[in-house]
């Protein structure tokens, strides 16, 4: 079966901070896809990364970076010198050849002036 | 870029109706369409994957005859929520797979719907 797991409910850090959001997932499949997505108060959801199974390599956009280890099936996402802006609730989810994503509970996470 | 249009955003009825809520790939066609459920504070949940031209298939402990998915079309998928109850109250999101194999998902904004 397939899961992915964001341990953390809620952080809170003070703008200007760094913050990571942890994603750990399962499956027995070789091949699959990891993504994060933003969901901002109002809703929607805002894709920010997706990364194949057998692509390892880090990711950096801007303040946004992403760790990708097999070795210990996670995906997580950091934020440096977090903005108020990125006050949302943030989704890890997985999704495997029959394209159908599973989504982690998601981290909501505040950002405070 | 690809664009998902959800319509409506947000929509409120009384127990015992009925409600339909559209999903529209503008720009590309989509083959394939899910739709998902996120309750207050909580993930989202697949309820469905709908496929142009033949019946959707739904996802464990989904009603089917309650919510009701049709994809004419390569661009259009609706959900009709039947007999809503304010238990179906929720936010109901749908997204859209480009032809390629697996391409990001687009989603739609999502529509909120509340049963008094």
């Amino acid at each position: 079966a397939q899961k992915v797991t964001q341990a953390q409910t809620e952080i809170s850090v003070v703008e200007k901070e760094d913050v990571t959001l942890d994603c750990v997932y399962e499956t027995r499949d070789t091949t699959y896809y990891l993504f994060w997505y933003k969901q901002p108060p109002s809703g929607e959801l805002v894709f920010l990364i997706r990364r194949n199974s057998f692509d390892e390599q880090n990711e950096i956009s801007g303040r946004y970076s992403w760790n990708f280890q097999k070795s210990t099936s996670s995906f997580n996402f950091t934020i440096t010198a977090s903005q108020v802006v990125d006050s949302a609730v943030y989704f890890c989810a997985l999704s495997l050849r029959d394209d159908k994503i599973i989504f982690g509970k998601g981290t909501r996470l505040h950002i405070l002036p | 870029g690809a664009v998902v249009s959800q319509h409506p955003s947000w929509v409120i009825c009384k127990s015992g109706t009925s409600v339909k809520i559209e999903c529209r790939s503008l720009d590309f066609q989509a083959t394939t369409m899910f739709w998902y459920r996120q309750f207050p504070k909580q993930s989202l949940m697949l309820m469905a994957t709908s496929n142009e031209g033949s019946k959707a298939t739904y996802e464990q402990g989904v009603e089917k005859d309650k919510f009701l998915i049709n994809h004419a079309s390569l661009t259009l998928s609706t959900l009709t929520v039947t007999s809503a109850h304010p238990e179906d109250s929720s936010f109901y999101i749908c997204s859209a797979l480009l032809s390629s194999y697996n391409s990001p998902l687009h989603f739609g904004n999502g529509t909120r719907l509340t049963v008094t």
